[in-house]
């Protein structure tokens, strides 16, 4: 598709387990990011990769969170021993943008719920 | 550093009124400013940017903000609301030496109303 393509849209784990939300972009943008949104909150930014790197991971909440990018394409945030805290929408987004114009295409998210 | 503030989390409006969503921002640098709109279950979509061009910016289906440095303020606006409109309104600022990432206000949802 033409768009940022999120999977899976809605996932339901219990606490403890291993979950992994995979972004993939729109073709030949270098530029992708993840970010969180919670109930009653703005969006909370995780990770920034520039190609496969990972120029600004600031955001990210704890060490149980990781992130990785290949091929300058798809990534995958992994978040291990899951807390019941970490219910949220996760979006990616990305950006043909080497120069940053703010601009960001949105993907429309992973939907984790953990119990 | 940087913010936004979304003065309302909530507006309603009835069809063909006008529509008025706050937002003020603060920033040790010229900023640059920007509305998104996010519809239900849909991703986040670029309504209009300020990059320090014109003052008042027109973006898509409408909408338009003005960006007042002396209020710090930059309002988005519509003269006709459609029920379409209908959606969550987040405000964004990107500063100087900020520019891998975006800082999000809170969000504004839009209600519509016949």
């Amino acid at each position: 598709g033409a768009g940022v393509s999120q999977s899976p849209s809605n996932k339901v784990t219990e606490k403890g387990k291993d979950v992994e939300l995979r972004c993939d972009p729109i073709s030949g943008h270098t530029a992708l990011y993840w970010y969180r949104q919670s109930l009653g909150q703005g969006l909370e930014f995780l990770i920034y990769f520039q190609g496969n790197s990972a120029p600004d991971k600031s955001g990210l909440p704890s060490d149980r969170f990781s992130a990785e990018r290949t091929g300058g394409s798809v990534s995958t945030l992994t978040i291990q021993r899951t807390q019941q805290e970490d219910s949220a929408v996760y979006l990616c987004a990305s950006s043909w943008d080497r120069v940053f114009s703010g601009e960001l295409f949105f993907g429309e998210g992973s939907r984790l719920t953990v119990l | 550093a940087q913010s936004v503030t979304q003065l309302d989390s909530h507006v309603s409006v009835s069809e063909g009124t006008p529509v008025l969503l706050r937002c003020n921002y603060s920033s040790s640098y010229s900023p640059s400013l920007f509305w998104y709109v996010q519809h239900p279950n849909k991703g986040l979509q670029l309504l209009l940017k300020y990059t320090s061009a014109a003052t008042l910016v027109k973006g898509i289906n409408g909408f338009e903000a003005e960006f007042k440095k002396s209020e710090t303020s930059f309002h988005l606006t519509k003269p006709s609301a459609h029920m379409s409109d209908a959606a969550e309104y987040f405000c964004v600022v990107s500063g100087a030496g900020t520019a891998s990432k975006l800082t999000f206000g809170t969000g504004t949802r839009l209600q519509v109303t016949l």
